[in-house]
């Protein structure tokens, strides 16, 4: 299985949205609604943002939101913040109990 | 607080073994999967492992799948990887973290998820060079 394809980087400024997709197939993102998206801080450790393709765990900004049409999801960010700069991976569930990751997209705040 | 904590890491030769723990704290740890999550330098994340609440069910990735090993002691609310004939591509900083929980006020029942991961540790770096 090959990772999913996620942009290497997007930027945009304070105040701006954004938005990140991850490109699968039908045996992972496009088969299930089962989509996740991490945050990843230099140095630290990844931290769920969406779950169920769309929905926020307790205490994650609603400026952060999720959605998929096909084989593709997308996590989107509004009124961009300097804290939102990291990594951002997307994860699917990918049959067969295993999951997939995305390479990554690395976001920068101008 | 809730909290996962790895150890174990280190510098191995090609062909090794090291063995991977990961103590929790501040939760139930017997009513949750856990997963070990790995990240090689400068790459992305990739998912290993994970393990039932009773360690009944397990699965891997095809990557590790014959060389490493899950296992879980619910009574010393420990998660433990052990990795055996270790390539050089198996460096990384490994990660455990738990599976996320939903409570549907509805119908009164809380789920348990493997494929979504709500609480990680700080992470173990794992080395495989001669």
């Amino acid at each position: 299985q090959s990772a999913l394809t996620q942009p290497a980087s997007v930027s945009g400024s304070p105040g701006q949205s954004i938005t990140i997709s991850c490109s699968g197939t039908s045996s992972d993102v496009g088969g299930y609604n089962y989509v996740s998206w991490y945050q990843q801080h230099p140095g630290k450790a990844p931290k769920l943002m969406i779950y169920d393709v769309s929905k926020r765990p307790s205490g994650v900004s609603n400026r952060f939101s999720g959605s998929k049409s096909g084989n593709t999801a997308s996590l989107t960010i509004s009124g961009l913040q300097a804290e939102d700069e990291a990594d951002y991976y997307c994860c699917s569930y990918a049959g067969s109990s295993t999951l997939l990751f995305g390479g990554g997209t690395k976001l920068t705040v101008l | 607080q809730v909290q996962l904590v790895e150890s174990g890491g280190g510098l191995v030769k090609p062909g090794g073994s090291l063995r991977l723990s990961c103590a929790a704290s501040g939760f139930t740890f017997s009513d949750f999967y856990m997963s070990w999550i790995r990240q090689a330098p400068g790459k992305g994340l990739e998912w290993v492992s994970h393990i039932s609440s009773s360690g009944s069910t397990i699965y891997y990735a095809d990557s590790v799948k014959g060389r490493f090993t899950i296992s879980r002691d619910n009574a010393k609310n420990s998660l433990y990887l052990q990795m055996n004939n270790l390539r050089a591509e198996d460096t990384a900083v490994y990660y455990c973290a738990r599976g996320l929980t939903y409570y549907d006020i509805l119908t009164r029942r809380t789920y348990y998820y493997y494929y979504y991961m709500d609480v990680w540790g700080k992470g173990t770096t794992v080395t495989v060079s001669s």
